[in-house]
């Protein structure tokens, strides 16, 4: 069974300033696909971004990006020039045959 | 573009009544839908694949008597909760899928959310 692992329970980072959340997983799959969301206090799950196995360059969507590790089953995201509004839980996920696996979430605060 | 409703957003009811849940993907057609249950501070736990016109397939675990699920068109699916216990209290949330042109593999959207409370 696949596994989505996120080491970081809290994150926090200074308005404008850049952080890393940190997302490993385990599969035996060669072609998946991996997401990262985002739910802010409304509770709802807003899709940032999202990231294809067999493609080697890294997803980008706007301020948001990731550093894919294929070998390494690494897939963290990137959030530059961090604003108030970034401030949520973000999962990371895996999806192989439209199943989505959850990691347990980071839950990013965003400093004025 | 890929706006999926939910219907309620919260409700209360009695320990066993029946609760029902609509899920409706607005501006796109999805054959396939899911039931997530989300306890607090917890990630989510799928609880059920919904394919238009045919049964749903439940997670292991999860009750099927318990939680109705029905997928009568291409934009909507609801989840009943049954005979509601204080335990089924939570935050369920459904998504539809979309596949984009392009894209090997579909997308998952979210709906809002329902939270529920069995007193």
């Amino acid at each position: 069974a696949q596994t989505v692992t996120q080491s970081q329970p809290e994150m926090s980072v200074q308005e404008a300033e850049t952080v890393t959340l940190s997302c490993t997983y385990d599969t035996s799959e060669s072609d998946y696909y991996l997401f990262w969301y985002k739910q802010p206090p409304s509770r709802q799950m807003i899709l940032v971004i999202r990231q294809e196995a067999y493609k080697q360059q890294n997803a980008t969507e706007n301020r948001f990006s990731v550093n894919f590790q294929k070998a390494a089953k690494s897939f963290s995201l990137k959030i530059s020039d961090s604003q108030l509004g970034d401030a949520a839980m973000y999962f990371c996920a895996y999806s192989s045959e439209e199943k989505l696996t959850f990691g347990t979430g980071t839950r990013l605060t965003i400093i004025p | 573009g890929a706006v999926v409703s939910q219907h309620p957003s919260r409700v209360i009811c009695k320990s066993g009544t029946s609760v029902k849940i609509e899920c409706r993907s607005l501006d796109f057609q999805a054959t396939t839908m899911f039931w997530y249950r989300q306890f607090p501070k917890k990630s989510l736990m799928l609880m059920a694949t919904s394919n238009e016109g045919s049964k749903a397939t439940y997670e292991q675990g999860v009750e099927k008597d318990k939680f109705l699920i029905n997928h009568a068109s291409l934009t909507l699916s609801t989840l009943t909760v049954t005979s509601a216990h204080p335990e089924d209290s939570s935050f369920y949330i459904c998504s539809a899928s979309l596949f984009r042109w392009g894209q090997q593999q579909e997308t998952q959207y979210f709906g809002p959310g329902t939270r529920l409370l069995v007193l």
